[in-house]
């Protein structure tokens, strides 16, 4: 059984940084591109970043790029995001999704539960 | 960027009847695009990927169809348990998530 548990979330300040895991499980990791997505709370869904499975591509949506590194460990089958410079508006639910192939970069099939960003003084 | 103009924002239907969310792109996406359902308090799920193709174990009342930069998804005989959120997702360039359409019963 496909299994993300991302952990790490918490209350942090602005400007501060944080770093999220995402333990992968039930499939062969290294074989799969990943992503992370954000939810703020109320709101809809945001991608944030994505990283090949060799970790050669990787992207970033606008509003986190310069902030945010997306990296993985595939020997630890671990996703990894840091987070930077922290601001309100990052304040949200962080998703790991893997797609559903491995050849595909679409079809996120598979999601974990979220772990729970909030950036306030 | 590629943006995602989904309608309606909020949909009251009853049970059984046909229903349809838009997904309109700024331009060309070429049929890359999924559909997800999300309850509330759940991680989305993935209902139909590149347009038209049903994910495994989705009800078969739910299809997508479109092409170009307009695309539809329709739950053929609305049952209590789809309501939920349902967003729409391009990945022609990057991804970019449509707003989200919160379906409820009437």
């Amino acid at each position: 059984e496909v299994q993300l548990v991302e952990s790490g979330g918490g209350l942090v300040q602005p400007g501060r940084s944080l770093k999220l895991s995402c333990v992968a499980s039930g499939f062969t990791f290294s074989n799969y591109g990943m992503n992370w997505i954000r939810q703020a709370p109320g709101k809809g869904l945001e991608w944030v970043a994505y990283i090949s499975s060799g970790s050669s591509y990787i992207y970033y949506a606008e509003t986190v790029k310069g902030r945010f590194t997306i990296s993985r460990d595939n020997a630890k089958n671990t996703l990894y995001l840091q987070m930077t410079s922290l601001r309100s508006e990052d304040t949200a639910l962080y998703y790991c999704a893997r797609p559903l192939y491995y050849y595909s970069s679409y079809g996120f099939a598979y999601w974990g539960q979220g772990t729970l960003v909030t950036v306030s003084s | 960027d590629i943006q995602m103009t989904q309608s309606p924002s909020f949909l009251s239907a009853s049970v059984g009847d046909r229903v349809t969310i838009n997904c309109k792109a700024s331009q060309n996406i070429n049929k890359y695009l999924d559909w997800y359902q999300q309850k509330h308090g759940e991680a989305p799920k993935l209902l139909i990927y590149n347009t038209n193709n049903l994910q495994t174990g989705i009800p078969s009342r739910f299809s997508g169809s479109g092409s170009g930069t307009d695309y539809t998804l329709t739950i053929s005989s609305l049952q209590p348990e789809d309501v939920a959120t349902y967003f729409c997702l391009q990945h022609s360039s990057r991804y970019t998530f449509g707003a989200g359409t919160k379906l409820e019963l009437k």
